[in-house]
């Protein structure tokens, strides 16, 4: 099962909005609406961002949504902060003998 | 608050056998899959497989398969990720992390600190 693609980096001033890309195929992301989104900062564990293509967890800013189209689901952070600067991954549900693939992940950078 | 607290980092030589942990709390540990994930430094997140702890059932990715074992000791709310033969390509961090699965739920909503494992060949 190879990963999910990614852009390699997204970058934004802040108050702008980003949007983050992730591609895959009809056996994951197309087939099933288990997308996830993983926020990870520098030298920090993954955080939990954005489930079930477009929930999002508790205390999670709503800044930050989720959507799904066909094989690519997206993940689009607005009003852009300082903070949001940090490694973000995709993640789905797939139907191959991994069942759960991650993407690439993308670096975003706060202008 | 639910917490995932993980055993410290490692350094051992090639060959060596290693068994990390992770504990953990405000929650009914036998009754949620955990997950492990690999993450060589400056890497994505690779899935390698998740652990029940209630029966013990696991899954492994078959990129991982036989080269390392998961246990879980629900007295003690604790999990498990152990090797017999560390390789250099072992050198990663691991993560554990409480995964949301059925119920059309299928993420890790809690995730421990990592545990860096370095080996040297």
């Amino acid at each position: 099962q190879s990963a999910l693609t990614q852009p390699a980096s997204v970058s934004g001033s802040p108050g702008q909005s980003i949007t983050i890309s992730c591609t895959g195929t009809a056996s994951d992301i197309g087939g099933y609406n288990y997308v996830s989104w993983y926020q990870q900062h520098p030298g920090r564990a993954p955080k939990l961002v954005m489930y079930n293509v477009n929930h999002r967890p508790s205390g999670v800013s709503g800044r930050f949504s989720g959507s799904k189209s066909g094989n690519t689901a997206s993940l689009t952070i607005s009003g852009l902060q300082a903070d949001d600067e940090a490694d973000y991954f995709c993640s789905s549900y797939t139907s191959t003998n991994t069942p759960y693939v991650f993407g690439t992940g993308t670096k975003v950078t706060v202008l | 608050e639910v917490q995932l607290v993980q055993s410290g980092a490692e350094v051992k030589e090639a060959g060596e056998s290693l068994k990390i942990s992770c504990q953990g709390s405000a929650y009914d540990f036998a009754t949620y899959w955990i997950g492990w994930v690999r993450q060589i430094p400056g890497r994505g997140l690779e899935w390698m497989g998740i652990i029940f702890p209630g029966d013990a059932d696991t899954r492994y990715s078959p990129s991982f398969q036989g080269h390392v074992t998961f246990s879980a000791d629900k007295s003690i709310s604790t999990a498990f990720l152990q090797w017999s033969g560390l390789k250099a390509s072992d050198t990663a961090m691991y993560y554990c992390a409480r995964l949301r699965r059925g119920s059309a739920n299928y993420h890790f909503d809690f995730w421990g600190q990592g545990t860096l494992v370095t080996v040297s060949s």
